[in-house]
């Protein structure tokens, strides 16, 4: 069936640094790709998404691109702050047989430090 | 612009009682989905519904049951609550036709004791 590994936490920086959380997935067909966040005592909400292969998918300075030769969806940012602290899920969104069955990585719990 | 609401937000059990989350999405979508959150484990999906009427399982479904009587609400049932059902349990909802993009509500706290 549909997986997704995203890297382990905690990710600590320093504010303004170079993110990166790494995501593979595997999938049957040709799935939507997304990266939502959660902030503390929030629920998750989306920080962006590529529908299709090669598409880059881009919000609040985070950007990720979506690489089928590599079955991978990484997150970048290139100067993060203390408020971008949360955790992030990478995940896909499939459908056998239809219907959209959403399936998310374990999520990465970043932390920025003054 | 409610999006989508939970209710209760906290609530405490005995093991043995039994309780129904509730969640309301008032963006007319098709698509609602109830997931469990635990420390290292991610979300994890329980029970999912394509539709007014219809209701299936997924990945952790037992202990659970569900019910969409009406579009804009998909209840969650515990028949008899375990202390492995102490969870964060969130509700979402996504619009059919579309890329999957979920619309979450704020999460719903249960503790077995």
């Amino acid at each position: 069936g549909d997986s997704v590994t995203q890297m382990e936490g905690p990710v600590t920086l320093s504010e303004e640094a170079f993110l990166t959380i790494n995501c593979t997935y595997t999938a049957t067909g040709y799935p939507s790709l997304f990266w939502y966040v959660q902030y503390p005592g929030e629920g998750l909400q989306l920080l962006l998404k590529a529908t299709k292969a090669d598409d880059k998918g881009s919000n609040k300075g985070f950007e990720a691109t979506y690489r089928k030769e590599t079955t991978s969806f990484h997150l970048e940012k290139g100067s993060v702050q203390v408020s971008d602290s949360a955790v992030y899920f990478c995940a896909l969104s499939d459908r056998p047989g239809g219907s959209y069955i959403p399936t998310f990585g374990r999520g990465t719990s970043l932390i920025v430090h003054p | 612009n409610a999006g989508v609401t939970q209710t209760p937000k906290f609530r405490v059990l005995k093991t043995g009682q039994s309780m129904t989350l509730l969640c309301a999405q008032d963006m007319n979508h098709e698509y609602m989905y109830w997931y469990r959150q635990d420390p290292g484990m991610g979300l994890r999906l329980i029970h999912y519904s394509v539709g007014e009427g219809t209701t299936a399982k997924g990945e952790v479904p037992d202990g659970y049951n569900v019910s969409r009587l009406k579009k804009q609400n998909f209840l969650l049932g515990l028949e008899s609550a375990a202390p492995s059902q102490t969870s964060v349990y969130f509700c979402a909802s996504s619009p059919s036709g579309d890329t999957g993009e979920l619309f979450f509500g704020e999460g719903s706290r249960l503790t077995v004791l």
